[in-house]
């Protein structure tokens, strides 16, 4: 069974400061798929990055980076020169693939990141 | 519209009630998703329709029924709750057999069971 742990129930960084955010994951599926996606207090899942297993280099998306460490199981993400915006619940999530082509997602309990001015 | 769009954004029904939850997408996916989310616990999958047919239903309880009447459309009928029920639903699409691709979410319906 796939799964997904965020230790950090909550996070604080000062704006315009970068921010690590920890996953790690346990899969025996060699194909998968790592996400982040953010939660802001409206409710909606934004997503923000994606990680293949087979990728041989991190993603980066605008002012997110993926720090996908294969050996290790972990897929931690990294938020440069935070903003008060980037305030949320975070989740990081793996994708496993169904035979019928669907994804079933597991998620983790999330990190909560506020941004100090 | 683009996206996901989940009506109504916020539900409060009484444990004999009758109500639908009801989620659109726009994205020409042919994968979707209701998810629950409640306090302090991780997201669990509840359904997913694949190509308008249900293919997971993860032990979930019968006071929960979900409808997929065409690819754009799903809906999760709700009657006889209980407040534990309480909960954020998430509906969420995606495009089958795609590596690369994400799944949009929506929303959310905040429902609460009195």
């Amino acid at each position: 069974a796939q799964k997904i742990t965020q230790t950090q129930p909550g996070m604080f960084v000062q704006e315009k400061e970068a921010v690590t955010l920890d996953c790690t994951y346990d899969t025996s599926d060699p194909s998968y798929g790592l996400f982040w996606y953010k939660q802001p207090s409206s409710g909606e899942m934004i997503f923000l990055i994606y990680q293949g297993s087979y990728d041989q280099q991190n993603a980066t998306e605008g002012r997110y980076s993926l720090n996908f460490q294969k050996a290790r199981k972990s897929a931690n993400l990294v938020i440069s020169a935070s903003q008060l915006g980037d305030s949320a619940m975070y989740f990081c999530a793996m994708r496993e693939l169904r035979a019928g082509g669907y994804q079933k997602v597991t998620f983790g309990t999330g990190t909560k990141l506020q941004v100090i001015p | 519209e683009t996206g996901v769009t989940q009506t109504p954004r916020h539900l409060v029904m009484g444990m004999t009630n009758k109500k639908s939850l009801k989620c659109e997408q726009h994205l020409g996916h042919n994968a979707m998703y209701w998810y629950k989310q409640s306090a302090k616990k991780p997201l669990e999958l509840m359904f997913v329709y694949s190509l308008e047919e249900r293919v997971e239903n993860n032990s979930v309880p019968s006071r929960f029924s979900p409808e997929c009447p065409n690819s754009s459309h799903l809906f999760l009928h709700l009657h006889t709750l209980q407040p534990e029920d309480s909960a954020l639903y998430l509906c969420a699409s995606s495009q089958i057999g795609g590596q690369n691709t994400e799944a949009f979410f929506g929303q959310g319906t905040r429902l609460t069971v009195v």
